[in-house]
């Protein structure tokens, strides 16, 4: 079974519009850590942002947040605002445990339309 | 900081040669992993280090070792190369502060293998 689902391989998205990508996860463990991160087509890995499973907040980093649903497993990306150079592949990954492995979903492609 | 450093940045293989992708991280980052990207596949984890002389296999393990006998290297050595391990191969290192968890990847190996 998938560890992490990312239900939308493609999203067309108008400029300056809010972005919402979806991230659902599967794990028994109480300790675990969600991560988000950007690959442009240049081919580089960025993070982007981080949740822990213990905090409460929704973490967020400049126009990128996380909507931590624990109850749901779901760990969606919001970009605010959206700009051209947010085309991207965008990934979800999860770390089960302390210090154990991080594995990614099968990431979704968002293209920005002028 | 030169962060995580990969080298080559590109090889050409033929069946059955061997080879060594290295990985070098300056940031004394205890955790290391390495990935492999196929289209439309994401990064699925070939093994992992949570430090100097431990080391894990990921989900793709078979056909690729790894040693880690100091915190600064991980390579990751092809026994016998594959054309089915054509791929992008991309190193990673992180280290979590409190709360706070962050991963670091390095730019890329390009492999094609004949």
């Amino acid at each position: 079974a998938q560890k992490i689902t990312q239900t939308q391989p493609g999203m067309f998205v108008q400029e300056k519009e809010a972005v919402t990508l979806d991230c659902t996860y599967d794990t028994s463990d109480q300790s675990y850590g969600l991560f988000w991160y950007k690959q442009p087509s240049s081919g580089e890995m960025i993070f982007l942002i981080y949740q822990g499973s213990y905090d409460e907040q929704n973490a967020t980093e400049g126009r990128y947040s996380l909507n931590f649903q624990k109850a749901r497993k779901s760990a969606n990306l919001v970009i605010s605002a959206s700009q051209l150079g947010d085309s991207a592949m965008y990934f979800c990954a999860m770390r089960e445990g302390i210090l154990d492995k991080i594995i990614f979903g099968k990431g979704t492609r968002l293209h920005i339309l002028p | 900081n030169a962060g995580v450093t990969q080298t080559p940045k590109f090889q050409v293989l033929k069946t059955g040669q061997s080879m060594t992708l290295q990985c070098a991280q300056d940031m004394n980052h205890e955790y290391m992993s390495w990935y492999r990207q196929d289209p439309g596949m994401g990064l699925r984890l070939i093994h992992y280090s949570v430090g100097a002389g431990i080391t894990d296999q990921g989900e793709v393990p078979n056909g690729y070792n790894v040693s880690r006998s100091t915190t600064e290297d991980f390579p990751l050595r092809l026994l016998s190369a594959a054309p089915s391990q054509t791929s992008v191969y991309f190193c990673a290192s992180s280290y979590s502060a409190g709360t706070q968890e962050t991963q670091y990847f390095g730019p890329g190996t390009r492999l094609l293998v004949l």
